[in-house]
């Protein structure tokens, strides 16, 4: 099984300041992992498949990046509504699994 | 777009079976190409997937978990189910259902309900 891990644990951070987030996995996953966003008291919310594809409706701001078992979810400039937890997430021959998560707080 | 919505017990006791549905609305399960999940996120807030279903009844589970879990389709109410066996309190956590892509991508989740596995 691929065991994602993400860092780091929490990133603080100011409105319109640029995010970097990583996602390492334990064996390559090739370009298939993806990136949620969570907000308090909501479900994830798919933002990047395929690595580097937004999903419908998501802003231009995020980004996605990596191949083999580094990836990178990068924020240009993060709006009121992205300080939040981020997930990574990745499907191998056992099933989905998804990183330990990313909390992006208000510094 | 579709909207999917989790039901049942907010309150299971141990060595129970936990029984959870999800109602698909604005889209119907049977038109293919899309397979069903359910994933859980604990108290610590770690997600775990638990497994999908297609339309036509083919199913994969968390090998972690098959031993204990059965996932079902009714595509008649446009719903399909969870069942877990032999609940214990490390099995309480948010379950919430979703809409997969191309077996991997969770395109669409509903707002998820918590069980609690308590006697």
């Amino acid at each position: 099984e691929v065991v994602l891990t993400q860092s780091p644990a929490t990133l603080s951070l100011s409105p319109g300041e640029g995010a970097t987030l990583s996602c390492r996995a334990s064996q390559s996953v090739s370009s298939y992992l993806a990136w949620y966003r969570q907000k308090p008291g909501q479900a994830p919310r798919l933002l990047i498949y395929d690595t580097s594809t937004r999903a419908n409706g998501i802003p231009a701001r995020f980004s996605g990046s990596g191949s083999g078992t580094d990836f990178t979810l990068t924020i240009s400039s993060l709006e009121p509504e992205d300080f939040a937890v981020y997930y990574c997430q990745q499907r191998d021959n056992w099933g989905l699994t998804f990183g330990g998560g990313t909390k992006v707080e208000i510094k | 777009q579709v909207q999917l919505q989790e039901s049942g017990p907010g309150l299971v006791k141990p060595s129970q079976t936990l029984s959870l549905t999800c109602t698909v609305s604005g889209g119907s399960i049977s038109s293919g190409g899309f397979y069903w999940s359910w994933i859980r996120q604990f108290p610590g807030k770690g997600l775990e997937w638990i497994g999908y279903i297609y339309y036509s009844g083919s199913t994969s589970y968390n090998p972690s978990l098959k031993r204990r879990v059965t996932i079902s389709v009714d595509t008649s109410q446009n719903q399909f189910s969870l069942k877990l066996r032999s609940v214990t309190a490390a099995d309480t956590a948010v379950y919430y259902c979703a809409k997969t892509e191309l077996q991997q991508w969770l395109v669409q989740w509903g707002p998820g309900t918590l069980v609690t596995v308590s006697s």
